[in-house]
């Protein structure tokens, strides 16, 4: 299976701030990962998938880079709503695996 | 609009059996494929399988041994989970979602249906 690791696990930051996280699998992937973003309780949201592609209806100020092993999210400009915890998932080949999350909290 | 609607909680003995429901509306059922993930508490979420609701083509994760079986009904626009031999690590949030292309991201999921298993 491909193993799918985010860091940093956990970010404070404050409103405003540009903040990146970074996922990297355990082989290549090409351009098949996505990008989620989860509230608690909630199911997850999808932000960007086939690595940079923006989900319809998703703030521009999400972004998403990378390919083959090294992918990262940017939130330019993060905003309250935006507090959330972010997971990386490759859909390359079964099983899909996802990253362990990383969280975004309040400074 | 397009949604995924889950069944309602469940609790469960250990050796038992759980059945999600996940009733789909919006969209053209039979042209997509259906997940089901799972998120035990605190823990990343498990991608379970998945089937293509107009060929009923299957696909499951190994880590499931032979537990683990989708169908649907297409008459009723739902997708089903079944979960046999339930050990207490199958408590967890389990999430139907569809994929827009064979190899996509999940752009609708359903709310989740929380499966606790106690004795």
């Amino acid at each position: 299976d491909i193993q799918m690791t985010q860091s940093p696990s956990t970010l404070s930051a404050s409103v405003g701030d540009r903040v990146t996280i970074t996922c990297r699998a355990s082989q290549s992937v090409g351009r098949w990962l996505a990008w989620y973003q989860q509230k608690p309780g909630k199911a997850p949201k999808l932000l960007i998938y086939d690595a940079s592609t923006l989900q319809n209806g998703v703030p521009s100020r999400f972004s998403g880079s990378g390919s083959e092993t090294q992918f990262t999210l940017t939130i330019s400009g993060l905003q309250p709503d935006d507090f959330a915890t972010y997971y990386c998932q490759h859909y390359h080949t079964y099983p899909w695996t996802f990253g362990q999350g990383t969280r975004v909290d309040i400074k | 609009q397009v949604q995924l609607v889950q069944s309602g909680a469940a609790v469960k003995k250990p050796g038992a059996s759980v059945k999600v429901s996940c009733k789909a509306s919006g969209y053209s059922f039979s042209s997509y494929d259906i997940h089901w993930v799972r998120q035990a508490p605190g823990q990343r979420l498990e991608w379970m399988g998945k089937i293509h609701a107009g060929t009923s083509n299957t696909k499951y994760s190994q880590n499931f041994q032979g537990r683990l079986a989708f169908t649907r009904d297409t008459s009723a626009t739902t997708v089903y989970m079944e979960l046999t031999s339930l050990r207490s690590e199958d408590a967890a949030v389990y999430y139907c979602a569809r994929s827009p292309r064979t190899l996509d991201g999940f752009d609708v999921w359903g709310q989740g249906t929380m499966v606790t298993v106690s004795s």
